[in-house]
């Protein structure tokens, strides 16, 4: 099956910093996600982007599908952004639409 | 607002026992799913279903069934419940036959003693 990589798996900000998380995929794909999941576990959707740039507030992200990857931009970073996010993608084969998922990258952003 | 909705939000069973977790989504999608989220192994997909009576075994289903008798309901049941399937459990919906938005419900929290 697909295979889906995150990184880094780790990431400790300063309140106001800008940082940029990647997950690269092994196949074609027709779907690809960012999910935030916060502290109490929920899963939060943040983009739906199988190719191209999408820009919600200080969050965009890029998908280059031809080149396998996709990048999550924060930018002025805030305490509530910590967490993980995880990039999740199903595979663009026959009858194949359930999401293959990341293993995430764990934000901490401090005061 | 269309919504995807999981109860109980929190259980705790004995093992052996026959559990059953509720997913009920209003979106009108076709397509749902069952993951599992534990440390170290992110999300991992349990079961999925296309469509009214279509089921399918995802990576880690041992231990798991669902049916599908409905659009809106995708039930999973453990059979005998063990302590190895102690989990945060997520059920899924997306829209289109080619992978349109995923939307989870917000988690049920599994503890086999």
């Amino acid at each position: 099956g697909i295979q889906v990589e995150q990184s880094p798996p780790d990431l400790i900000l300063q309140e106001g910093a800008n940082s940029t998380l990647r997950c690269n995929f092994s196949d074609s794909v027709n779907n690809l996600q960012w999910f935030h999941q916060n502290p109490w576990g929920q899963l939060i959707n943040l983009f739906y982007i199988p190719s191209g740039t999408k820009q919600n507030g200080r969050l965009s992200a890029t998908t280059v599908a031809t080149e396998r990857y996709s990048l999550l931009y924060i930018s002025s970073s805030q305490t509530t952004d910590s967490g993980v996010y995880f990039c999740a993608v199903a595979s663009s084969g026959a009858g194949s639409y359930q999401l293959t998922f990341g293993k995430g990258t764990k934000l901490s952003v401090i005061p | 607002d269309a919504e995807i909705t999981q109860s109980p939000r929190h259980k705790i069973t004995e093992t052996g026992r026959q559990v059953t977790l509720a997913c009920h989504q209003t979106w009108n999608h076709n397509n749902m799913f069952w993951y599992r989220q534990d440390l170290g192994h992110g999300l991992r997909l349990i079961h999925y279903s296309y469509g009214v009576h279509d089921t399918n075994k995802g990576e880690v289903s041992d231990g798991y069934s669902v049916s599908r008798s409905n659009t809106e309901d995708l039930p999973l049941t453990l059979e005998s419940a063990a302590s190895s399937q102690t989990s945060v459990y997520f059920c899924a919906s997306s829209e289109s036959p080619r992978g349109g938005e995923a939307f989870f419900g917000q988690g049920t929290r599994l503890t086999v003693v």
